[in-house]
């Protein structure tokens, strides 16, 4: 248990249909992140929110919609996927303070399968 | 090019040491990591250097930094087969956003411990 937790574990949805996937952590970081884990690929950072303020967006098309109602809480909303974004999303927080990034701990990841 | 590369696959016999190497290109990166995933699940953190340290040694683990090379490795002392998963190397590094931070991976190196 890293203090990370995401739900669903498992998800399998149709290309039509609208998902969410949650991300909750209990560090009392001040940033958290989204990242895609395909096969065979390197971890592809997708959006990052500092102070719940979004920081980042790695040009991740607009069918994954993230949300950051507070420190706490991250949300990555799923609209209108395509196959191609089946993979394991992994949500990870971290703590930023004077100028430098902590280790970040990560989720046990929501592995995504659209069919 | 990756950011962070990584050799794919590395077979030890068990009781014998395994070195997993890893290449960085951000020069101004500040810390660099070492995560282990397990099948099935998400991203551990084992351990972390700062950039201006050569070694850290923890238990088993021994990590070498060789700044001058962007050179990091991982030696696992003492191999089991519970050290079977996939090694990732990750630097930190500052992104484009106010106060943002974020990881760049490798690919993975996975280990095989054989009995």
């Amino acid at each position: 248990e890293t203090g990370v937790t995401q739900t669903p574990r498992h998800l399998v949805m149709g290309m039509t249909n609208k998902k969410s996937l949650k991300c909750e952590q209990h560090l009392g970081h001040n940033a958290m992140y989204w990242y895609k884990q395909s096969a065979k690929k390197p971890l592809e950072l997708m959006f990052v929110y500092s102070l719940e303020e979004r920081v980042e967006n790695n040009s991740v098309p607009s069918r994954f919609s993230p949300e950051c109602p507070n420190s706490s809480h991250l949300f990555l909303h799923l609209h209108t996927l395509q196959p191609e974004d089946s993979a394991l999303y992994l949500c990870a927080s971290s703590q930023v303070f004077q100028g430098q990034n902590t280790e970040a701990f990560f989720g046990q990841g929501t592995r995504l399968t659209v069919v | 090019g990756e950011d962070v590369e990584q050799s794919l696959f590395l077979s030890v016999r068990e009781g014998d040491s395994s070195v997993i190497n890893c290449t960085y290109t951000d020069s101004s990166s500040t810390y660099l990591y070492w995560y282990k995933q397990e099948p099935g699940a998400g991203l551990q953190l084992l351990t972390y250097i700062f950039s201006n340290m050569d070694m850290k040694q923890d238990q088993r683990l021994t990590v070498l930094l060789n700044k001058k090379d962007k050179h990091l490795s991982l030696r696992i002392a003492d191999t089991q087969t519970g050290d079977s998963a996939i090694y990732f190397c990750a630097e930190s590094i500052r992104g484009s956003g106010a106060g943002s931070y974020q990881l760049t991976f490798g690919k993975g190196t996975k280990l095989s411990v054989i009995p």
